[in-house]
């Protein structure tokens, strides 16, 4: 069974910095580009940043470039998000998803997700 | 960016309506178009890939249509399970975008 299982979520205050993983099982993690995306409390959802199935592009939403770092270790199956500067405005539910296995950019498995809130 | 706009925002249907949902793309972007399904306090679930393709477990009761810029999203008798919020997903191109919404209320 295909499963994401996102962690590291937390209360951080702002300017602070915090790290989200994903662990994924269930599907060969090396051949699948994964995205995160993120719904703040009570608003819809917004793509955040992807990272291609190598690792070797990644693409982010112009509300986090140069303030968050996508990356991928495949050794450990695991997808990360690296949040620095982080603004009240980033607090929500940031959700791993899987790229469908079509290869185009949509998601066919999503994590349960993991809060981050910012605030002092 | 690629804006996508929904409508409408929120609407009420009772158990058996047909049910559309409209998503407005702000240039072409082909049929690269998705719909998902979210409930309270639950992960998106994908629901139609490709604008108008079934994806893999989803009830025959919903389908998509569409092409450029245009799409709907229908379900053709509302059921208990499906008062939820809708999402379209646009993957024409980076930024990948959703739309804002569309919250089906029991009516």
């Amino acid at each position: 069974e295909v499963q994401v299982l996102e962690s590291g979520g937390g209360l951080v205050q702002p300017g602070g910095s915090l790290r989200l993983s994903c662990a994924a099982s269930g599907f060969t993690f090396s051949r699948y580009a994964m995205s995160w995306v993120r719904q703040a409390p009570g608003k819809g959802l917004e793509w955040v940043s992807g990272i291609s199935d190598s690792g070797g592009g990644t693409y982010y939403a112009d509300s986090v470039k140069g303030r968050f770092t996508i990356s991928r270790d495949k050794s450990k199956n695991t997808l990360y998000l690296q949040m620095n500067s982080l603004r009240a405005e980033d607090t929500a539910v940031y959700y791993c998803a899987k790229r469908s296995n079509s290869g185009y950019e949509f998601f066919d498995n999503w994590g349960q997700g993991t809060l981050v809130t910012v605030s002092s | 960016d690629i804006q996508m706009t929904q409508s409408p925002s929120t609407l009420s249907a009772s158990v058996g309506d047909r049910v559309t949902i409209t998503c407005r793309a702000s240039q072409s972007i082909s049929t690269w178009l998705a719909w998902y399904q979210q409930k309270p306090g639950k992960a998106p679930k994908l629901l139609i890939y490709k604008a108008s393709s079934l994806a893999s477990g989803v009830p025959s009761r919903f389908s998509g249509s569409g092409s450029g810029t245009e799409f709907t999203l229908t379900i053709s008798s509302l059921q208990p399970d499906d008062f939820a919020t809708y999402y379209c997903q646009q993957y024409n191109s980076y930024s990948l975008t959703f739309g804002q919404g569309t919250k089906v209320e029991i009516k």
